[in-house]
This record gives structure tokens, C-alpha cells and sequence, in this order.
């Protein structure tokens, strides 16, 4: 069964930069497109970036454009999200997703950012 | 990117249908059948209920099903059950190979 582990979450100054990764399973990673999404506490689903099955594209919301990068690593299955100068409103849950047969098909349980 | 429009609440006796709707824009749900439904418990991460419209995964009851018109989108729950208590959130792909998802509906069941 598909699983995805989050990680690198934790408290950080604004201004300053983190690294997510998340690590898959359970299906084939390589040929799949992955997305973040995050969730600030008490509020909804924000779709943050994805990267194309291959690495070659990548697509960002505009409220982290040029402070995020999304990247894949597909020899460990694993993705990324470095995070840069950082803002108290990106305080959220993130959450990786694969699009297997459709986007967000499969969630992890997340790993809490805390800019503070 | 502004959000999907979606009511705040919604509520419903056991045993009665409820719709929810996912209101966008001709850049996103009207134009692309690519919406979907998600469901979150508090605390739990969001599951896929509905994908490509009217789209059921294996293994979720054939309970939920999902339509489009125009630009809005719809989440059916017909005999609503306890455990269908939880909030709900539409998405939808929007032109540019962005995503967007809806403001979110909290189910009560009453």
C-alpha cells in the first residue's frame, strides 16, 4: 500500500530557511508527479508545489514563488521542499501527495512548520 | 489563486441526503473534469473521496458521488451516516498546471 512519511518540520525564526523531505512507498515513484500542500492550523488545504514525474517542470503558488523550490530525488524516492526566508503565515501542516491515477490520491500525516 | 467557494456548514439527520457545493471559475472547474473530494477528520490528514468528478476510489462508499455544472461543482452524501461527520474539501486543476481546493464545508450530522 502507498505510504508517505513527512519529515523536517519543526520551530523556526521568520526570515530563516527549512528543508521538508518526504519519503514514499508503495508505488512507482519515479513515474509520478508529487505535490505539497499545507494546512495552517484551523484553516483549509493551500496546494503549495509540484514537480513533474521526470524532475523538469515544477509549478508554485504564487504565495511562495521564488522562497520555495520543490525537487525529487527518485534513486531514494524521496521529495523535497526547501523553504526560504520564511513567514510567521507559513505556520502550517505539510503534507506530501503523489498523483498516482489522480492528484493527491494518497496523504501522509503531515509534519508541522512553526515560524515563531 | 484565490480558493474554491464552498459553504461554511452543512448538516443533515441520519439517514438523509446532503449536497455541498465547490463554486470556481471557467479558468478551473469549468473547464477541466478534474475535481475532486476530499475528507479530513480533526486531527487526521484528508482522504480522497471522489476524483475526476464523479470518480469513486476503491474501498469508499458508494454513498458519495459527485456532478459538475458550469463552474461548480457538487459532493452528494445520501444516507448520512455519524461517521460522515467531518469537514470536506473540493480541488480542482486551474489552468497554468496550478491546483486550487475549496474553502472547505464542515458536515455535521445532527
Amino acid at each position: 500500500q502507498v505510504q508517505l512519511v513527512e519529515s523536517g518540520g519543526g520551530v523556526v525564526q521568520p526570515g530563516r530557511s527549512l528543508r521538508l523531505s518526504c519519503t514514499a512507498s508503495g508505488f512507482t515513484f519515479k513515474s509520478c508527479a508529487m505535490h505539497w500542500v499545507r494546512q495552517a492550523p484551523g484553516k483549509g488545504l493551500e496546494w503549495v508545489a509540484t514537480i513533474s514525474y521526470d524532475g523538469r517542470s515544477t509549478y508554485y503558488a504564487d504565495s511562495v514563488k521564488g522562497r520555495f523550490t520543490i525537487s525529487r530525488d527518485d534513486s531514494k524516492n524521496m521529495l523535497f521542499l526547501q523553504m526560504n526566508s520564511l513567514r510567521t503565515e507559513d505556520t502550517s501542516v505539510f503534507y506530501c501527495a503523489p498523483t498516482v491515477r489522480t492528484p493527491f490520491e494518497e496523504w501522509g500525516q503531515g509534519t508541522l512548520v512553526t515560524v515563531s | 489563486q484565490s480558493a474554491l467557494t464552498q459553504p461554511a456548514s452543512v448538516s443533515g439527520s441520519p439517514g438523509q441526503s446532503i449536497t455541498i457545493s465547490c463554486t470556481g471559475t471557467s479558468s478551473d472547474i469549468g473547464a477541466y473534469n478534474y475535481v475532486s473530494w476530499y475528507q479530513q477528520h480533526p486531527g487526521k490528514a484528508p482522504k480522497l473521496m471522489i476524483y475526476e468528478v464523479n470518480n469513486r476510489p476503491s474501498g469508499v462508499s458508494n454513498r458519495f458521488s459527485g456532478s459538475k455544472s458550469d463552474n461548480t461543482a457538487f459532493l452528494t452524501i445520501s444516507g448520512l451516516q455519524a461517521e460522515d461527520e467531518a469537514e470536506y474539501y473540493c480541488s480542482s486543476y486551474r489552468f497554468g498546471s496550478t491546483y486550487v481546493f475549496g474553502t472547505g464545508t464542515k458536515v455535521t450530522v445532527l
